[in-house]
């Protein structure tokens, strides 16, 4: 089954505790990207890489870093989160033309930083 | 400006009325329009794509384009209690190379 699979679903975690989301697709897409949801503000994407080894800023990028070692990974790295990174996250991913066709969102991860 | 923009609601219908879901996009350039459909606390997922001006219907879905206008509609027909979500506007930008999403508007369905 094609899909975009995000580790893990929910996750508490204390203010500075360095943490890791994963995020594999098995599409072979080029494309993949991460957003935070939060009410009232909409999805919001944090980073997002053309290909791999190839990464970049989205419009929230402060506090996150990525990597994209190999096509199908793309994981998320809080290396000191804080309470404001509480939020619903989101990995998607795309074949290059993502014109066409969209984005496939992966389940979600709920994220609380206490 | 924001780029897409959508009333966030909430829209409440009744059973069985057509629910019209309305977006406005600020590029001129844009080619690629998606609907996805959010249920609480989970994934986005794609219910329409539209490409072209005028109609597309799928089942019960019809996605409407305006690029003149820079609007793009969705209609859901015979709505049901099960319709009740999110549902985002999205449109690929060709400029940045990326979706870009309107906050949504929630639609409730009442039996």
């Amino acid at each position: 089954e094609a899909q975009v699979t995000q580790n893990p679903r929910y996750l508490i975690t204390v203010t500075g505790k360095k943490l890791t989301v994963t995020c594999s697709q098995n599409m072979n897409h080029e494309y993949m990207s991460w957003y935070r949801q939060d009410p009232g503000l909409g999805l919001r994407q944090i980073y997002y890489s053309m290909n791999v080894e190839v990464t970049d800023k989205g419009d929230v990028p402060e506090g996150y870093k990525v990597s994209r070692k190999e096509k199908r990974n793309f994981p998320l790295i809080l290396e000191s989160p804080s309470p404001n990174q509480t939020s619903l996250y989101f990995c998607a991913s795309s074949s290059r033309t993502g014109r066409s066709y969209g984005y496939t969102f992966g389940s979600g991860t709920r994220l609380t930083v206490v | 400006q924001k780029e897409v923009e959508q009333n966030s609601g909430p829209l409440s219908v009744p059973e069985g009325a057509i629910a019209s879901l309305n977006c406005t996009y600020s590029d001129r350039v844009s080619q690629s329009f998606f609907w996805y459909r959010q249920y609480s606390g989970k994934s986005p997922e794609l219910i329409m794509s539209i490409y072209s001006n005028g109609d597309k219907e799928d089942g019960r879905f019809t996605a409407q384009l305006n690029k003149a206008s820079q609007y793009v509609s969705l209609l859901i027909r015979d709505s049901q209690p099960s319709d009740s979500a999110t549902y985002l506007c999205a449109v690929w930008g060709d400029s940045s190379y990326k979706l870009i999403f309107g906050s949504g508007t929630r639609l409730l369905v009442r039996p």
